[in-house]
């Protein structure tokens, strides 16, 4: 069955410090992945998706991730975060024959100043 | 261009009762899907409607049904509420030519008393 984890449930970066969250799926054939974020109060916004080609995809808000078929992982990077950054990140799949998004559990990023 | 909209914002009830909820999906998109997002957990599946039929269905009771209109908004009706319904319910958007984009709404927050 397709699924996605999330391994770290809470993680807390210094304002300016580098971040990588990290995200392992679980699909048989090539996956479509997504990382969105959830503000308090807010709904789900898109941070970028992997479909196929480069696996480096680039996102909104300085974000970027590398799918690695290998690992089955899809991790989600930022060179410097802002303490707007802090929110909760979700890594998703799509699953194939169906248009249903599987959600991880979620990580909560918070910020030190 | 309005985005995904989702009415009321928040919602209690008493357990036993019925509740409705409803979601104007982003302008042009044909396609809407509902998500439960419990306290501390990633938005779980629900149903999928597409011209005014449930397309697709996760792993909920039949206490959970839906309905969309000709104009694409749709509706979540919950009977027989119970504590355990108390969650955010997200709706998302597409078009069903590409289901890759989906657009969520800011949720209900639904509490059962």
């Amino acid at each position: 069955a397709q699924s996605v984890t999330q391994p770290d449930i809470h993680i807390t970066v210094s304002e300016g410090a580098s971040l990588e969250l990290r995200c392992n799926y679980s699909y048989g054939a090539t996956p479509y992945l997504f990382w969105y974020v959830q503000s308090p109060g807010q709904g789900l916004q898109l941070l970028l998706k992997y479909f196929s080609g480069d696996t480096l995809v680039q996102g909104i808000k300085g974000f970027e991730a590398e799918f690695k078929r290998s690992q089955s992982s899809f991790n989600l990077r930022k060179p410097s975060v802002h303490w707007s950054d802090a929110a909760e990140y979700f890594c998703a799949v799509l699953g194939g024959a169906t248009n249903k998004l599987i959600f991880g559990t979620g990580t909560l990023l918070a910020v030190q100043p | 261009d309005a985005g995904v909209t989702q009415s009321p914002t928040h919602l209690i009830k008493t357990r036993g009762q019925q509740v409705t909820l409803r979601c104007s999906p982003k302008s042009g998109h044909d396609t809407v899907s509902w998500y439960q997002q419990a306290l501390g957990q990633g938005p779980q599946f629900i149903f999928q409607y597409y011209e005014e039929e449930e397309r697709q269905r996760g792993n909920f009771p039949d206490r959970f049904s839906g309905h969309q209109f000709p104009n694409y908004s749709s509706e979540l009706n919950v009977n027989a509420l119970l504590l355990g319904d108390s969650a955010l319910y997200l709706c998302a958007s597409s078009w069903d030519w590409n289901p890759y984009e989906q657009y969520f709404g800011p949720g209900t927050r639904l509490t059962v008393t």
